[in-house]
């Protein structure tokens, strides 16, 4: 069974002040690792996928990374608009295209 | 705007009752999914399909059915609500089967069932 655990559950910051958020994830062969982006009240929007080891991806202050069992996201000198909760998935080689969630990180930006 | 649309935007049912949650996209993608949103569970994938015609069961398909009869149409029904399924629900599209370019999702329908 496919499994993917996000850290922290919350995480602070200050403005400017850049960090990383962390997935860690079993999968029987990846397919693909998502991040998607989810604001309140909203339904999730989609950032990257990292389909192998190695593989980086970025988008303005956002920066993924992935390894063989873990994905970052890396936010450099954030603003208060990147406040959200961040959510991974990741989809197997195995069997059907459905993707498996994590329960998402939540960060909030402070000007 | 392309996009999907989700209706209704909330709603509180009485348990027993009968629900259909609709869902249309005008981007003329594939795939389509419906998936719930708990606090503390995430999101969980009741049914999906992956073209006009064909369905299938997610994660947690018990007490949902769907349908695709077109394209753009994937509406979710609840056929019998009870409290366990008030939850927060997102139809979803890719525009492969594989869903590698990412999913696009609806607002939502926050749904209350007493």
């Amino acid at each position: 069974e496919d499994q993917v655990t996000q850290s922290p559950e919350a995480l602070r910051l200050q403005e400017g002040e850049s960090s990383s958020l962390n997935c860690s994830y079993t999968v029987s062969g990846l397919r693909g690792l998502f991040w998607y982006r989810q604001d309140p009240g909203k339904g999730p929007e989609f950032l990257f996928t990292l389909y192998s080891a190695g593989e980086e991806k970025e988008k303005e202050r956002l920066k993924a990374t992935l390894t063989k069992k873990e994905s970052f996201l890396h936010i450099t000198a954030p603003k208060p608009e990147d406040s959200a909760t961040y959510l991974c998935a990741v989809q197997s080689g195995a069997g059907s295209y459905q993707l498996t969630f994590g329960k998402g990180t939540k960060l909030s930006v402070i000007p | 705007i392309a996009g999907i649309t989700q209706a209704p935007t909330s709603q509180i049912l009485a348990a027993g009752r009968r629900m259909t949650l609709r869902c249309t996209q005008d981007m003329r993608h594939n795939a389509m999914y419906w998936y719930r949103q708990d606090l503390g569970l995430g999101l969980r994938l009741i049914h999906y399909s992956n073209t006009a015609g064909t369905t299938g069961k997610g994660e947690v398909p018990d007490g949902y059915s769907v349908s695709r009869a077109n394209t753009d149409d994937f509406p979710l029904t609840l056929a019998s609500a009870v409290p366990s399924q008030t939850s927060v629900y997102f139809c979803a599209s890719s525009d492969s089967g594989t869903g590698l370019n990412g999913y696009t999702f609806g607002s939502g329908t926050r749904l209350t069932v007493v």
